[in-house]
């Protein structure tokens, strides 16, 4: 299994800004994915972030609204930019631990309301 | 294309009864089947998962789903209710390919007394 924490857990931002949201893995994963929950929906992927190349996004989702960094096994960002009401959703980072594996674990998730 | 389906966006019983959230999948290869629970405030927790050994997997806190390829059907059920099986439950899929999970727009379970 993997233990996965997120921050910041919740934040109230004003429109225009940006956030970046932090995930940690306690152990070395090999996928990394970022998901979107609007309120009252279902998970939405954003984008899959593999460490040593670039993200990859959904249809939808682009890297200048969604720019996210993988430096390490461990570790992710993703920055929401240039925010707008419509961002306010849940963040959540999921991890699968190895190439095949048939599990995902998920992060608490960021809870982000933007003004 | 692979997608979920999940029957009924809210399901109310009364503490005791069964429960019953329905899911069927459509994935044009055998899936990996999941169910995973969001409690209010909380990231998803998985309950249960089928990977293609038994059809019938027991999960936690009581829960159980049977895979029923002839129906493309994934349900989750528990015997008797508790007031703390309230939450919102996903139904989700991997079709094996090393992408993420697909996941179904979720039930909500509410547990009267």
């Amino acid at each position: 299994s993997a233990v996965i924490s997120q921050k910041p857990s919740r934040d109230i931002c004003q429109r225009g800004t940006s956030l970046t949201i932090q995930c940690q893995v306690d152990s070395q994963v090999t996928m990394m994915f970022w998901y979107r929950q609007q309120p009252g929906q279902s998970l939405t992927l954003i984008a899959t972030a593999n460490q040593g190349s670039e993200a990859t996004y959904e249809s939808g989702f682009v890297i200048d609204k969604f720019p996210i960094s993988r430096p390490n096994l461990t570790f992710s960002t993703l920055t929401v930019s240039n925010m707008s009401p419509e961002d306010s959703s849940i963040y959540l980072c999921s991890v699968r631990t190895g190439e095949g594996t048939d599990t995902q674990y998920f992060g608490p998730g960021t809870r982000l309301t933007v003004l | 294309a692979q997608s979920v389906t999940q029957l009924g966006s809210h399901v109310s019983v009364s503490e005791g009864a069964l429960v019953l959230l329905r899911c069927n999948y459509s994935s044009s290869v055998p899936p990996y089947l999941f169910w995973y629970v969001q409690y209010p405030n909380q990231g998803l927790q998985l309950l249960l998962k089928y990977t293609s050994a038994a059809t019938l997997v027991k999960g936690i806190n009581g829960f159980e789903a049977e895979f029923k390829k002839s129906e493309t059907s994934f349900h989750l059920t528990k015997p008797s209710a508790h007031m703390s099986d309230a939450a919102e439950y996903f139904c989700a899929l991997d079709a094996r390919g090393g992408t993420a999970l697909i996941f179904g727009k979720g039930t909500t379970l509410s547990v009267s007394s």
